[in-house]
């Protein structure tokens, strides 16, 4: 098993939005729904945002969300705000109850 | 609102065996078809998934650690522990407790704050 693929960094300016990827293969991503994203600031826990591709945990704004095609997962940002400024990690079962997380993207909100 | 939080020593010898315990607070670990997870972070790097355990022990473990991973429950303290055998230094990390909200699907939604142990002699 090999981690997810993320860009290590992506950018965008206030009130943009950015997209970041998230790569698997048939034996993950591909084949369940099960890909969650989330948001990590500094010394902080993660915290979920995204859970089953496509649904919002509680609270998460709806600036964010998530979508697949085939292997690849992705999130996206709209309406970009100084407080997304942070890294982004995505997760996926990966059969045998197995997760894989990638490697994290940092955004940088300019 | 569930609570999580870690405890443990900061400080492990290489070779000896790592003992971390996860105190579930505001829920019970036997209530919910909820499954407990360690989840750690190496120094300025992304997350690996360690492993998930039911309240009743059966447990999963990442492939790349499963030899030297035991993850084990305690109803009665509302507890879920971990122990790693035979560390180095590449387990120098921020460890994490969480809970998959859904089973076995990687949506953990709720987290411990962590807590770093370093493998130093």
């Amino acid at each position: 098993q090999s981690a997810l693929t993320q860009p290590a960094s992506v950018s965008g300016s206030p009130g943009q939005s950015i997209n970041i990827s998230c790569t698997g293969t048939s034996s993950d991503v591909g084949t369940y729904n099960l890909v969650s994203w989330y948001q990590q600031h500094p010394g902080k826990a993660p915290k979920l945002m995204i859970f089953e591709v496509t649904k919002r945990f509680s609270g998460v704004s709806n600036r964010f969300s998530g979508s697949k095609s085939a292997n690849t997962a992705s999130l996206t940002i709209s309406r970009l705000q100084t407080e997304d400024d942070a890294d982004y990690y995505c997760s996926s079962y990966a059969g045998r109850s197995t997760v894989l997380f990638g490697g994290g993207t940092k955004l940088t909100v300019l | 609102q569930v609570q999580l939080q870690e405890s443990g020593p900061g400080l492990v010898k290489p070779s000896q065996t790592l003992s971390l315990t996860c105190t579930v607070s505001g829920g019970s670990i036997s209530g919910g078809a909820y499954y407990w997870s360690w989840i750690r972070q190496h120094p300025g790097k992304g997350l690996e998934w360690i492993g998930y355990i039911y309240y009743s022990g059966s447990s999963y473990y990442n492939p790349s650690l499963k030899s030297r991973v035991t993850m084990s429950a305690d109803t009665s303290k509302n507890q879920f522990s971990l122990k790693l055998t035979s560390v180095t230094a590449a387990d120098t990390a921020v460890y994490y407790c969480a809970r998959d909200g859904w089973g076995r699907t990687g949506g953990f939604n709720f987290w411990g704050q962590g807590t770093l142990v370093t493998v130093s002699s």
